[in-house]
Parts: C-alpha cells; sequence; structure tokens
C-alpha cells in the first residue's frame, strides 16, 4: 500500500504560487516528511522536509497539518523551470525501510 | 565532490545477457540506495547499505539482480540473464545516516535490453 497519496497532474501559470498536497494518513510518529522532484531526464532532487512544524528554505515551504496527516509543498512564485513531477514521502531515516516513491504530481507551468 | 556518480549512463544489452551498473556516492556518505524506475512511474527501491552492510534486498525484483558494496565506498548492481523487462532507468543515490537524512541522486543509467 502506498505510504501517501498525490494528484496525478496539477497546472499554474508562471510566477503564481502553487500548492502541492499530500496526504500521509498512517505517518508514525517519528515519520519525517520529506519532498523531493525530478525534472525531466534527471534524478530527483532533494526540495524540503519537516517534522512537525512549517518550514521554509530557498527553493520551497513546507506546510504540515497539525494532525500530520497531510502536508503541503508551496512554490511561492512558480518558474517554468519548476516543472517536474513532485514526490511526497514519509521516512524514519532508520532501520531497513529506504526511502520510497509513489508515482508523485507532475507538475505543468503556463507561461 | 561532484556528486553521485554512475556508469554507464547507457547501456544496451541482448537478453540473457549478464549486465553490472556501478554507483559512485557523496564520499562522506555512508548510505547508498538503489532504486529503479520506468516511465511514468516513481523510483521503485531496490535496496540499501550502511557502510558495506545491506541492510534491505527483500525488496529486489528478483534472484536476477543483486547488489554490492564490498569496501563501503562504491557500489555494483548486476542484473543476470537480462529479460527485456528489465528494460529501465536504474538510479543510485546516496546519503548521510540518521534522521533526517536528505539524499543526492546520480544521473542514471538507462537499460535498455533488446
Amino acid at each position: 500500500d502506498a505510504k501517501t497519496t498525490q494528484p496525478n497532474s496539477m497546472e499554474s501559470n508562471e510566477e503564481e504560487p502553487v500548492h502541492l498536497p499530500c496526504n500521509h494518513s498512517t505517518i508514525s510518529g517519528t515519520d519525517y516528511i520529506h519532498w523531493y522532484r525530478q525534472l525531466p531526464s534527471q534524478g530527483p532532487e532533494y526540495v524540503i522536509h519537516g517534522l512537525t512544524s512549517n518550514v521554509n528554505n530557498r527553493m520551497a515551504s513546507l506546510a504540515i497539518a497539525e494532525d500530520r496527516k497531510s502536508s503541503t509543498l508551496i512554490l511561492h512564485r512558480a518558474t517554468l523551470r519548476d516543472a517536474a513531477v513532485y514526490y511526497c514521502n514519509t521516512y524514519s531515516g532508520g532501520g531497513a525501510d529506504g526511502l520510497t516513491f509513489g508515482k508523485g504530481t507532475h507538475l505543468i507551468i503556463q507561461p | 565532490d561532484t556528486g553521485v556518480s554512475q556508469d554507464p549512463r547507457h547501456k544496451i544489452t541482448k537478453r540473457g545477457q549478464n549486465v553490472t551498473f556501478r554507483c559512485d556516492p557523496i564520499s562522506e556518505h555512508n548510505r547508498l540506495y538503489w532504486y529503479r524506475q520506468t516511465l511514468g512511474q516513481g523510483p521503485e527501491f531496490l535496496t540499501y547499505f550502511q557502510n558495506e552492510a545491506q541492510l534491505e534486498k527483500s525488496r529486489l525484483l528478483s534472484d536476477r539482480f543483486s547488489a554490492e558494496r564490498p569496501k563501503g565506498s562504491f557500489s555494483t548492481l548486476e542484473i543476470q540473464r537480462t529479460e527485456q523487462g528489465d528494460s529501465a532507468m536504474y538510479l543510485c543515490a546516496s546519503s548521510r545516516s540518521g534522521t533526517p537524512t536528505e539524499a543526492f541522486f546520480g544521473q542514471g543509467t538507462r537499460l535498455t535490453v533488446v
């Protein structure tokens, strides 16, 4: 069973904010929420992670629901270079549970 | 450091042949992961190492797949008796151990079995 659920695709306009949702209703207390993205013909790249509090970095913001069963990746001002597949996953960082990926959300940016 | 390096970038092989891919992780990273990715799908986790120990290998796709990391540095993924269904992108990633961890991915090796 998938640990996370994301919409298959989303579309946004350039220079507008984008909110990418992720449901992770079975998250455990020690799991971090990670977001990666994959640009065409490249390996995935790390975007952001968080545990309970909202997080900001130079690429994006991560808003985590109070019950931690969902989160939202926020791109404040999308550019054409943000067109990619965005993956949300939960990972405790320990044991034999490697980073696993679902199908992700294909983000399309319209000029 | 130039990041995670994978070799070769592309491999075309005939069905039934064996292939081996190499991954050189970021030097200070003790964790190394292998993934397979087919078109339109997310990366599918195969196995991972912490130093030279292979901590998870139950998700290797069949007994034709094996991975090694003999000295805790570079790793190899071997596929024996390749089949057309093995055609995919094979990705390697590395990270430090601990929580949380940011994984860095290589560009991948694209395998085509003809």
